[in-house]
């Protein structure tokens, strides 16, 4: 079956510009997650969805940065006035619920010039 | 305290070596323990759950030590393609209720096997 999807696999965008990153996951899984991982690190926590609501989006690094799931399924990752420093690969993941075993996207290489 | 920590790292090992990397989480209620495999621009993959009681896959067998909250992985007989980095996950469990809650990643620790 399908795995996880995300795109666009790679985005540039200039410094001060609005992005959105898309994560299909798999089909029934109720929670999602979104990380963030720098080159050398390991993923970075930053919001976790169970169905349609936010279960936890304390990983969120200010308020440029806000993530949507409006039908528990689909979720897109917004970042306002992206600076130099949102240069990372953006990983989704879901899980059939949550805490349990979770398949990860191929990410989204994001780049701010 | 992080959450979840791992040994830094590199480990350079000849082929043939064991090998044990070791993990330690700051949340008491957590109760979902994993070790994810990732390489080089990959994404990560589910190596194995680790259970209270231990479990063993092959040549890898993880362990787990709620008192001293405690996980470790054992590598016997490092093969060239295990090298990779490998990432110890734990559930950060909610206030709520400890059997849901998101998954937060140690840092990784890098394993180069060296023929």
């Amino acid at each position: 079956g399908a795995g996880v999807s995300q795109t666009p696999s790679n985005k540039v965008t200039e410094k001060g510009k609005y992005v959105e990153l898309r994560c299909d996951p798999i089909s029934g899984h109720t929670a999602l997650y979104w990380y963030r991982q720098s080159l050398g690190q390991g993923p970075e926590f930053l919001i976790y969805f169970q169905g349609t609501g936010a279960a936890d989006d304390s990983g969120l690094p200010n308020d440029r940065f806000f993530a949507v799931r409006p039908e528990g399924s689909v979720s897109t990752l917004k970042i306002q006035r992206t600076e130099r420093g949102d240069s990372a690969v953006y990983l989704c993941a879901s899980s059939l619920k949550g805490a349990d075993e979770a398949f990860f996207g191929q990410g989204t290489r994001l780049t701010v010039v | 305290r992080k959450e979840v920590e791992q040994d830094p790292g590199p480990f350079n090992v000849p082929e043939g070596a064991t090998v044990a990397f070791n993990c330690t989480y700051s949340n008491s209620a957590s109760q979902s323990f994993f070790w994810y495999r990732q390489d080089c621009r990959k994404e990560p993959k589910l190596l194995m759950s680790v259970y209270s009681s231990g479990n063993e896959d092959g040549r890898f067998t993880a362990q787990l030590n709620r008192a001293s909250q405690y996980i470790s992985l054992l590598i016997r007989d490092s093969k060239l393609s295990d090298s990779a980095t490998y990432l110890c996950v734990v559930n950060l469990a909610l206030n709520y209720g400890g059997s849901q809650g998101n998954l937060i990643f140690g840092k990784g620790t890098k394993l180069s096997v060296k023929p």
